[in-house]
């Protein structure tokens, strides 16, 4: 098993374009989500999905768009970037999102935006 | 609200010091999990612990959760340069079993 799989690694943008991280698990797991860490913040909840079709906000969800059309899957899209979304993005997925699951991360997009 | 408090948020040890970080929550906690990250590396999970005044251990590193399950503690005896990194404790809001959320962390720098 790959894990989860995030591409790209690594983007530059310019303000106001707008972009598509990537987010893949090959484990089945119904619950996926997405975080952004930024330093002395920890890591902060952008958006959720406990199972294909159902998105739901975290903490941080301005400016992100969601959508889960299969289990596999999970992008995020950036509608239109600002430089206050430079951050390191983090996807991850456990198997229902209940509170004892261990949540698998992904490697990582380290998104910078001009 | 639900406040969770991680401290501190950095510290530098000496290799062979042992080492202790607190989560602190204003509320109970139904159970609260540890993650490590590498420098430049994602979170990986540790160990969850979900019973009052539970205690686990793996090789040097021992958690606690507290009686009141209000608070956990991380120790590590004798430091090794391969425990650097951040460490996070993380948790679920009261009623919100899907919104997984994480203390700001503490990292950890060793001088060999």
């Amino acid at each position: 098993n790959a894990g989860v799989t995030q591409t790209p690694k690594f983007q530059v943008l310019k303000t106001g374009q707008s972009m598509t991280l990537q987010c893949a698990q090959d484990m089945n797991h119904e619950y996926m989500s997405w975080y952004r860490q930024d330093p002395g913040m920890g890591l902060r909840l952008i958006h959720y999905s406990v199972g294909a079709g159902i998105t739901d906000q975290g903490e941080v969800p301005n400016g992100y768009n969601v959508s889960r059309s299969t289990t596999e899957d999970f992008p995020l899209r950036l509608l239109s970037a600002a430089p206050s979304q430079t951050s390191v993005y983090f996807c991850a997925s456990s198997y229902s999102g209940m509170g004892t699951d261990t949540q698998y991360f992904g490697p990582g997009t380290r998104l910078t935006v001009l | 609200g639900q406040q969770v408090m991680q401290i501190p948020q950095y510290q530098h040890v000496q290799e062979g010091e042992d080492f202790t970080t607190y989560c602190n929550s204003s509320t109970t906690l139904s159970n609260i999990q540890w993650y490590k990250q590498r420098p430049g590396g994602h979170p990986v999970f540790l160990i969850q612990l979900v019973k009052s005044g539970e205690v686990k251990k793996q090789k040097r590193l021992t958690f606690q959760f507290g009686e009141a399950k209000k608070n956990s503690s991380l120790h590590i005896t004798a430091t090794q340069t391969t425990d650097v990194g951040t460490y996070f404790c993380a948790w679920h809001p009261s009623g919100a079993n899907s919104k997984l959320t994480f203390g700001k962390g503490i990292t950890l720098s060793v001088r060999p």
